[in-house]
This record gives C-alpha cells, sequence and structure tokens, in this order.
C-alpha cells in the first residue's frame, strides 16, 4: 500500500504474555519511529531508526520493550512480560530521513494508524 | 530540542480564522518548527513546518516571529473537520517530541 502499515490494529492479551506488533513503512522511507499513546494522553517518544540502528532507544519504558528493524524496512515492536500499564494504541511513522541541516529538509513523518493494545 | 508550549484548549467558530499559539522561546538556530495535528484515533497528521520564512499551503499557514521564539498556526477558514490536537514542535535531525498540544474545538 501507499502508506504506514501496521498490524495488528487490535490485540487483547494477558497479562504475562508476550506481544509483537509490526509496523510496515513507505517504501524507500529510511527512518522508523515508534511513540505510544495511552488513554487521553499525547504521544510518548519509544525509539526511532535510520535504517536498520537505532541511534535513540532513550523512550523505551523498561527492558521488556524492544524493537528491531531489517532490512531497512519492516520494523517489529515486542513487549515481553505484558502489564496492564502497557495498554495503549502503539504508533509507528515513517519519513525519508532527509536532515540536510540548515537548509530546507523534508522531516514530515507519515503515521499508520495504530495498533490498540489492551492487556487484561 | 527546544521546549515548546501551547495552550491546552481553544475554541473557534465555524468559517473563521483558528490562529493557534506556539512558544517556543529555547529554539536554536537550525531547529525547525513543525505542526501536525491528530483528529480523534487516528494518528497524527503532518500540517507545515519552517525555518525562519512564514510559509503556507493548502492547509494552513504558518507565521514564525522574527527572532524566532514563537510562531502561529493559522486555519484560514476553519471547520468541523479541523476539530482536533494540534501539536508545535521545534526539531533538528531526526528526534520528533511531541508536547501535550492544543485541543482544538470548532463550533457550528
Amino acid at each position: 500500500g501507499a502508506g504506514v502499515s501496521q498490524s495488528p490494529s487490535n490485540k487483547v492479551t494477558e497479562k504475562g504474555k508476550d506481544v509483537e506488533l509490526r509496523c510496515d513503512p513507505i517504501s524507500g522511507h529510511t527512518a522508523l519511529y515508534w511513540y505510544r499513546q495511552s488513554l487521553g494522553q499525547g504521544l510518548e517518544f519509544l525509539i526511532y531508526f535510520q535504517g536498520n540502528s537505532a541511534p535513540d532507544k532513550s523512550g523505551l519504558p523498561s527492558d521488556r520493550f524492544s524493537a528491531e528493524r531489517t532490512g531497512g524496512s519492516v520494523s517489529t515492536l515486542t513487549i515481553q512480560r505484558t502489564q496492564q500499564e502497557d495498554s495503549a494504541v502503539y504508533l509507528c511513522a515513517s519519513s525519508l530521513g532527509r536532515f540536510l541541516g540548515g537548509s530546507r529538509q523534508s522531516g514530515e513523518l507519515f503515521f499508520g494508524e495504530g495498533s490498540r493494545l489492551t492487556v487484561l | 530540542d527546544a521546549k515548546t508550549t501551547q495552550p491546552p484548549s481553544m475554541d473557534c467558530a465555524e468559517g473563521r480564522a483558528a490562529n493557534l499559539p506556539c512558544n517556543h522561546s529555547t529554539i536554536s538556530g537550525n531547529e525547525y518548527v513543525y505542526w501536525y495535528r491528530q483528529i480523534h484515533s487516528q494518528g497524527p497528521q503532518y500540517i507545515i513546518h519552517g525555518l525562519k520564512n512564514n510559509e503556507t499551503n493548502e492547509m494552513a499557514s504558518l507565521i514564525i516571529t522574527e527572532d524566532r521564539k514563537s510562531s502561529t498556526l493559522i486555519l484560514p477558514h476553519a471547520t468541523l473537520r479541523d476539530t482536533a490536537v494540534y501539536y508545535c514542535i521545534a526539531q533538528y535531525g531526526q528526534n520528533f517530541v511531541f508536547g501535550p498540544g492544543t485541543r482544538l474545538s470548532v463550533l457550528p
């Protein structure tokens, strides 16, 4: 498709189970971002990738959270031993990642529709 | 990245211009100002961005003060569909940090 695709769109799981959320960015976009948004709250930055590497993992809330990106394309966010406080919408975004510094940059983020995670 | 400050909420009458302010007094010379909006239950949508000059596109206009310490997003003729949370971000490089934004309610 033309946009950022995320799956599953909805996931209900039991506390303690592991979950994997998938993001398929726009073709050719080198930068990929994960955010999460709890009900009624703003966007919380989790991690971003430039290519397959993650220069900034500072937003991951705990070591139960991990993410990888392979082939400069699809990314997977894994949450181990889920807790109720992990319930949120997990949003993925991608961009061309062309930041030239000082000159006009194309930093537009394109977001997917999110994966809604509910931990019972 | 510079911290931005926005009013938590604003109302605007349908058909009138909506002027959404953003303060970014600590912005550095190479940080751009970006605006996004999030309509209920959807992913955020890019609106516009700029560095120094005022910018206009089919969605909105961005007015940046000469000292770059603040900016205003202008929706020239607000419609009910413009009701959303609007986020102002001062950013350089790859890291986009979203604050709480302004919840704009367009009233009939």
